[in-house]
């Protein structure tokens, strides 16, 4: 069973808008992660948050993890029509090598 | 929603063997499948995308005579792992798509070579 939930399922806005996407999982991780997804390809690894860590940067993207709540956040700032794609994340559970995805939000980008 | 399933969840195999996975889309007509395999704690890499009929068009790095894979209709795809050795065990996890729309995962394949 896919154990992240991403919220909105699908988002649409302006370019130069934030762009603000949840995830919700359910049992204790190793990390979490966060993926882009263009129409037509393969998925793009975007960040890499470990369990004791809360806030990750990387360009225009920011990522946040409450591991009391079991949530993160990906927040794209000053987005750009280029940015029009699918975000999937991803857990890792505790004491499994495994990889777990949500069902993504949609976020469309418009010029 | 969609259901994407792989199997098997896990195997053990002998080196020198091959495995076989399986991806099937249970309601719907996956156009596109994608492999990915993942080493533990780090992100998924991309291997191949497979279009239903067509060979897969694999990433760089990727040998595709050592990671076969066979998409011969629109709701299977499989990967073998030839001749299997210790550094192929890995997480391998296909995601299948219908024209370009949403993606759905498989649970994903343990695999571990001894």
């Amino acid at each position: 069973s896919q154990q992240g939930e991403e919220d909105p399922q699908a988002l649409s806005i302006q370019e130069g808008e934030n762009a603000t996407m949840n995830c919700s999982y359910k049992t204790s991780i190793n990390n979490l992660q966060w993926y882009r997804q263009n129409s037509g390809r393969g998925l793009v690894h975007l960040i890499l948050i470990r369990s004791n860590e809360r806030e990750k940067h990387s360009g225009r993207l920011r990522v946040t993890l409450d591991t009391s709540k079991k949530s993160s956040s990906l927040l794209i700032t000053a987005s750009r029509a280029a940015d029009t794609a699918s975000y999937f994340c991803a857990t890792e559970p505790s004491g499994y090598s495994t990889l777990t995805f949500g069902k993504g939000t949609m976020l469309l980008v418009s010029p | 929603g969609a259901v994407v399933s792989q199997h098997p969840s896990r195997v053990i195999c002998k080196s020198g063997t091959s495995v076989k996975i399986e991806c099937r889309s249970l309601d719907f007509q996956a156009t596109t499948m994608f492999w990915y395999r993942q080493f533990p704690k780090q992100s998924l890499m991309l291997m191949a995308t497979s279009n239903e009929g067509s060979k897969a068009t694999y990433e760089q790095g990727v040998e595709k005579d050592k990671f076969l894979i066979n998409h011969a209709s629109l709701t299977l795809s499989t990967l073998t792992v030839t001749s299997a050795h210790p550094e192929d065990s890995s997480f391998y996890i296909c995601s299948a798509t219908f024209r370009n729309t949403e993606a759905f995962f498989g649970q994903g394949t343990r695999l571990t070579v001894v």
